[in-house]
């Protein structure tokens, strides 16, 4: 089956640098998400990682390396509206070709002033 | 371009009865997917249709069933419903196609609670 760890918190102060790690156990890999979710909101898609390396995307870079199986969400000049949870998500599949998405359960990231 | 929608945001239900939730998704998708949301647990995924074919299934028992209309509207059901099936229910919608779905929409979720 799929699994996927990643901390439960993480806290930082505002304007500094915060890295959310991501491992997995999984077959049929497409490649690994990124959402983040406030509270009481709906989860929203930061970032896909299909091949290995850095995606930047203003403030947000994700992560993936295949071959360990390890991705992570770097957050840099963090502001407190960046508190939420985020979610890592592998997209894989099983017989089917088409893939799901299995998720993490949740990275709650308080920003501090 | 609207978002998803879902109705009802809230419900309270009694253990035994059953629920229809309902989801429209952004316009021109035609995947819908929905997940299930717990603190403990986290967003398992409960089932997936495309142009009104279930084409990816969870594991969850056969109370929770769903379908999908021709205009992409999706509703789900849950008969005799459970303590344990009081959670967030979120839809997400995608363009879908044939190939692996990379990005969805999500919409603000159904609060289930059940009495």
């Amino acid at each position: 089956g799929q699994s996927l760890e990643q901390p439960s918190e993480v806290t930082a102060v505002e304007g500094a640098i915060v890295q959310i790690n991501c491992t997995y156990q999984t077959s049929g890999f497409y490649g690994l998400s990124w959402y983040q979710q406030h509270d009481g909101g709906a989860p929203t898609f930061l970032s896909y990682n299909a091949l290995d390396g850095l995606e930047e995307t203003g403030r947000f870079s994700s992560f993936l390396s295949r071959s360990d199986s390890y991705g992570y969400l770097l957050l840099q000049e963090l502001q407190m509206k960046d508190s939420a949870s985020y979610f890592c998500a592998v997209l894989a599949d099983r017989g089917s070709t088409l893939g799901r998405l299995y998720f993490g359960r949740g990275t709650q990231l308080t920003v501090w002033p | 371009k609207a978002g998803v929608t879902q109705t009802p945001r809230y419900l309270i239900k009694t253990r035994g009865q059953q629920v229809t939730l309902s989801c429209s998704p952004i316009s021109g998708h035609r995947s819908v997917s929905w997940y299930q949301q717990t603190p403990g647990q986290g967003l398992q995924f409960l089932f997936e249709y495309f142009s009104e074919t279930q084409r990816n299934k969870g594991n969850f028992p056969g109370r929770f069933s769903g379908r999908q209309f021709s205009n992409s509207r999706s509703e789900m059901n849950v008969s005799t419903l459970e303590l344990g099936d009081s959670a967030l229910y979120l839809c997400a919608s995608s363009s879908g196609g044939q190939g692996p779905i990379v990005e969805q929409y999500f919409g603000p979720g159904t609060r289930l609670t059940v009495t």
